[in-house]
C-alpha cells in the first residue's frame, strides 16, 4: 500500500509569486483534502476534492485553488503569495466524500514566503 | 468564539499517570468527531474516531457529550511515547467542512 506523498518538501517563494504543490493519494483513496498549518496551530481546512470536483471549502480566498486528476492525485495552487501564506501545507487522502472517513496525511510541504 | 477549541497545554504528566482533556465545539449539528495525534514536525495521524456511546482503544478512551458539546480523550498509564499534540476534529453536518482544534500538547515525563 502506497501512502500519501507530497512534493516538494520545502519551498521558498517571494511575495506576489505563484506556487503549485502536489499530492499523490494513498492507493484506493478517491478523495483529497488540503490543509494549512501555521506554527503552533491546528490544521485549517482549505478544500476537498472528490472525483475531480471540489466538494467542500474552508475560509480561504479564491487565490487558493486546486485540481484533482483522474488518478486522484491533486494540486494546490496559490496565487499572489502573501507573507502570511508561510506555513506547512498538508494533503490528506480518504475514501468517500462524506467527511466521515479517516484522513491519511502526507508529510507536508513547508512553504516560506519572503 | 472558535468552532472547535482545545486547551493548548502543555499537560505535564508523570509516566504511568492518567491524563484527560476536552475539546469543545460550537455547532450543535456537528456530525462526526475524531482525535488525531501529531508528533513534533510530523503529519497528524488518526488516533481514534469518537462514537456517541464512547469508545476505548487500549489505554485510550474517547467520550462524546452532545448536551454540553464537547469530546474528551483520556490516556491511562501514560508512556513517554504518548508525548505529542492531540488534535480534535469535528465534521460539521452542513457545508462540507472539517474543523481542527488548535491541539493539546501532552508531555509525559519519567
Amino acid at each position: 500500500e502506497t501512502g500519501v506523498t507530497q512534493s516538494p518538501t520545502h519551498l521558498i517563494k517571494t511575495r506576489g509569486q505563484q506556487v503549485t504543490l502536489r499530492c499523490s493519494s494513498q492507493s484506493g483513496h478517491n478523495t483529497v483534502s488540503w490543509y494549512q498549518q501555521a506554527l503552533g496551530q491546528g490544521p485549517q481546512f482549505i478544500f476537498q476534492y472528490y472525483r475531480e470536483e471540489e466538494n467542500g471549502r474552508g475560509n480561504f480566498p479564491p487565490r487558493f485553488s486546486g485540481l484533482q486528476f483522474p488518478n486522484y492525485s491533486s494540486e494546490l495552487n496559490v496565487n499572489a503569495l502573501e507573507l502570511d501564506d508561510s506555513a506547512l501545507y498538508l494533503c490528506a487522502s480518504s475514501l468517500g466524500a462524506d467527511f466521515n472517513s479517516p484522513l491519511h496525511f502526507g508529510n507536508g510541504t513547508r512553504l516560506t514566503v519572503t | 468564539r472558535k468552532e472547535v477549541e482545545q486547551d493548548p497545554g502543555p499537560f505535564n504528566v508523570p509516566e504511568g499517570a492518567t491524563v484527560a482533556f476536552n475539546c469543545t465545539y460550537s455547532n450543535s449539528a456537528s456530525q462526526s468527531f475524531f482525535w488525531y495525534r501529531q508528533d513534533c514536525r510530523k503529519e497528524p495521524k488518526l488516533l481514534m474516531s469518537v462514537y456517541s456511546s464512547g469508545n476505548e482503544d487500549g489505554r485510550f478512551t474517547a467520550q462524546l457529550n452532545r448536551a454540553s458539546q464537547y469530546i474528551s480523550l483520556l490516556i491511562r498509564d501514560s508512556k513517554l511515547s504518548d508525548s505529542a499534540t492531540y488534535l480534535c476534529v469535528v465534521n460539521r453536518a452542513a457545508g462540507n467542512k472539517l474543523t481542527f482544534g488548535g491541539g493539546t500538547r501532552v508531555l509525559v515525563k519519567p
